[in-house]
């Protein structure tokens, strides 16, 4: 079935450096999700991109969704401890627009 | 305006015992979908409401887990005869449509099963 993969699983940044997370998708999608979930807290929407080769910002934060709609990436410049979470990518399948399927989501740590 | 709101915010129960989990769903929306998220984990789809149309179940555990949602609004997700590894947040969340794609999500239900 369709998979949508996340890398990587932990990362332990300094307060000030940059941080990446992957997302990869063995389909194509038709659009693709971010969210980020603080600690004990639940899933909060960033983000959506649709088009191929899309790049979005927001503040220090940059998504960019590849040219073949099949993965994407968010870039966090000079990361802040208010940063601390996990990043969730959700990718909707382009024959199916009814359920996201999620990535295990990349949980970020940042020492002050 | 109000959130996607969950009842109750946590549940111990012993093995063996039903439980029932809620979800008030935003006001207008018609999609509502129930995960599960174990501790440290990322999120398990268990199941899809839409509208009036038939439920995407595929993604329930086991026929333990079973949920309803009654006049397009509220949801209830029942889980029989619970396990140990049932035990985990159970998050609802709600968008304002089938393709309307972003989704707000409740706090959770943090679920221990004893």
């Amino acid at each position: 079935g369709q998979q949508v993969m996340q890398i990587p699983q932990y990362q332990h940044v300094q307060e000030g450096e940059d941080f990446t997370t992957y997302c990869n998708s063995s389909t194509t999608l038709s659009n693709i999700q971010w969210y980020k979930q603080r600690p004990g807290g639940h899933p909060v929407f960033l983000i959506q991109l649709v088009k191929s080769g899309e790049v979005k910002k927001q503040k220090r934060l940059t998504f960019q969704f590849g040219e073949a709609k099949k993965n994407s990436s968010l870039h966090i410049t000079a990361t802040q401890t208010t940063d601390v979470g996990t990043y969730f990518c959700a990718g909707r399948n382009a024959g199916n627009n009814r359920k996201l399927i999620w990535g295990l989501g990349t949980s970020l740590g940042v020492n002050p | 305006g109000a959130g996607v709101s969950q009842s109750p915010s946590n549940k111990v129960t012993e093995k063996g015992k039903d439980v029932e989990l809620r979800c008030d769903p935003i006001s207008g929306h018609t999609a509502l979908y129930w995960y599960r998220q174990s501790l440290g984990q990322g999120l398990e789809f268990l199941i899809y409401f839409q509208g009036n149309s038939a439920p995407d179940k595929s993604g329930l555990p086991s026929d333990r887990f079973s949920a309803e949602r009654t006049g397009g609004s509220v949801s209830t997700l029942t889980i029989q005869r619970t396990q140990q590894e049932d035990s985990a947040v159970y998050l609802c969340a709600s968008s304002l449509a089938a393709g309307v794609d972003t989704q707000y999500f409740g706090p959770g239900t943090r679920l221990t099963v004893l």
